[in-house]
């Protein structure tokens, strides 16, 4: 699977939208995009996943270049709820092994 | 609650003991993924099931590590003679099929002392 790149650290101002990048320069044709989160403690939380168009659902959108070689994860208003660390995954939809490769992600700060 | 469970949550263990981890997926789920987790880094892949065949093992998983999903549903994953380095958070995820959306449990957090 292709590797992503993402930012060590955000911070973002409780009630603002968190825009959060990835840059994927190397995936595949049949890769989707995924974002995970990861509150402290807890096990990973499947956010969002798309392909090649833009996605929206009660949680964030993604949004995807049009060459796929970078991604942003948007939460439209930031709550504190939402301090945890963001991974961008590329994973492909064939019916192999697809194992996730999570890299170490962005810690988001959501500040009062 | 994503509907994936793991027991226990905690273990203590000394060095050189035998731990068991279960993991129930969400029901319906044929594919069953073990991951590792250290302190500062992001989750590693350990191995996978489809229903009860273990289809893939990484180069993390040493031979003190074994992992069963006998009816293919629940899995065990067992480590023989824990070692200080096997401290981590296991996770446990499931999903429908090959390509589909993987869903986490909370994890068991291992403390080998």
């Amino acid at each position: 699977d292709a590797k992503t790149t993402q930012p060590t650290s955000m911070d973002c101002a409780e009630g603002r939208a968190a825009n959060l990048p990835c840059n994927h320069s190397t995936i595949s044709g049949n890769e989707y995009v995924y974002w995970y989160r990861q509150i402290h403690s807890q096990g990973p939380q499947y956010i969002i996943h798309g392909l090649k168009n833009n996605e929206t659902n009660e949680m964030a959108s993604l949004i995807i270049t049009e060459d796929r070689k970078s991604s942003t994860l948007i939460l439209p208003h930031a709550t504190l709820r939402d301090t945890a660390v963001y991974y961008c995954i590329v994973s492909s939809y064939e019916t192999g092994a697809n194992n996730l490769f999570f890299g170490t992600g962005t810690r988001l700060t959501v500040i009062p | 609650d994503t509907g994936v469970s793991q027991d226990p949550r905690h273990k203590i263990t000394k060095r050189g003991q035998n731990v068991t981890f279960r993991c129930d997926p969400i029901s319906e789920h044929n594919r069953l993924y073990w991951y590792r987790q250290t302190l500062g880094q992001g989750p590693e892949f350990l191995t996978y099931f489809q229903n009860e065949a273990q289809l893939e093992k990484s180069r993390l998983l040493s031979d003190r590590f074994s992992a069963e999903r006998p009816k293919g549903s629940f899995s065990t994953l067992e480590i023989q003679r824990t070692e200080q380095g096997d401290s981590a958070m296991y996770l446990c995820a499931s999903s429908r099929g090959g390509g589909e959306t993987q869903y986490f449990g909370p994890g068991t957090r291992l403390l080998v002392l």
